[in-house]
């Protein structure tokens, strides 16, 4: 069974750093780019990026660019997606998710269980 | 950068059918698909490559995509199938969500 788990809840103020992680299981993890998507609070999910476990190609949505950073351990089967410095903005869910195709197209077809990131003073 | 839309809200009856739209320029021309996502809970994909359902999911869901707009359609719609629904599409390396449509059935 394909898992994708993420860590737990964080709560941060702003201007701190942060790394979450997205740890994937039964399946050959580097063979499937996974991606983050965030969500804010009551609203719909944007795209941030992805990487692709094997070679660690990255690719990123312009609005996310510079703002956060994408990673992988494949050695232990794990994305991640951490922030230099934090703002209250970033108050959100993010999921991981794994993407079908080797190609940069179909569907993202298993997700993790969110990881809630709360940013405040 | 691309863009789909889709409208903000939907409401049925049990037993009607809910059809819900997602617009992009030449939206046709990609493989389109659709996630369901409750409260609380994580999104999970219920239509891909335009009409395909993965294993698990109703017959009931089904999906069209021609021109500039994806439908997924739910036929004999239940209460268990109120929630969020988003399209989602690729362009230029980039996957584009749509706003969601959330979908009231009483």
């Amino acid at each position: 069974e394909v898992q994708l788990v993420q860590s737990g809840a964080e709560m941060k103020k702003p201007g701190e750093s942060l790394k979450i992680s997205c740890q994937g299981s039964g399946y050959t993890f580097t063979n499937y780019w996974i991606g983050w998507v965030r969500q804010m609070p009551g609203k719909g999910l944007q795209w941030m990026g992805i990487i692709y476990p094997g070679d660690s190609d990255t690719k990123y949505s312009p609005s996310f660019q510079g703002q956060v950073t994408i990673s992988v351990d494949k050695s232990i089967s794990t994305a991640y997606l951490q922030w230099s410095s934090l703002k209250a903005a970033d108050t959100a869910m993010y999921y991981c998710a794994r993407l079908v195709s080797k190609a940069l197209a179909g569907p993202f077809d298993s997700w993790g269980q969110g990881t809630l990131v709360t940013v405040s003073s | 950068s691309y863009e789909v839309t889709q409208p903000p809200s939907l409401s049925v009856s049990p037993g009607q059918t809910a059809s819900i739209t997602c617009s992009g320029y030449k939206l046709g021309e990609k493989f389109a698909c659709w996630y369901q996502q409750k409260p609380g809970q994580s999104p999970v994909l219920v239509i891909f490559q335009d009409t395909k359902r993965p294993s698990g999911i109703p017959e009931r869901f089904s999906g069209s995509n021609s021109g500039n707009t994806a439908t997924l359609t739910i036929s004999g719609t239940q209460v268990m199938d109120e929630a969020d629904y988003y399209c989602q599409a690729w362009d230029s390396s980039a996957a584009v969500f749509g706003g969601g449509t959330k979908l009231t059935v009483l």
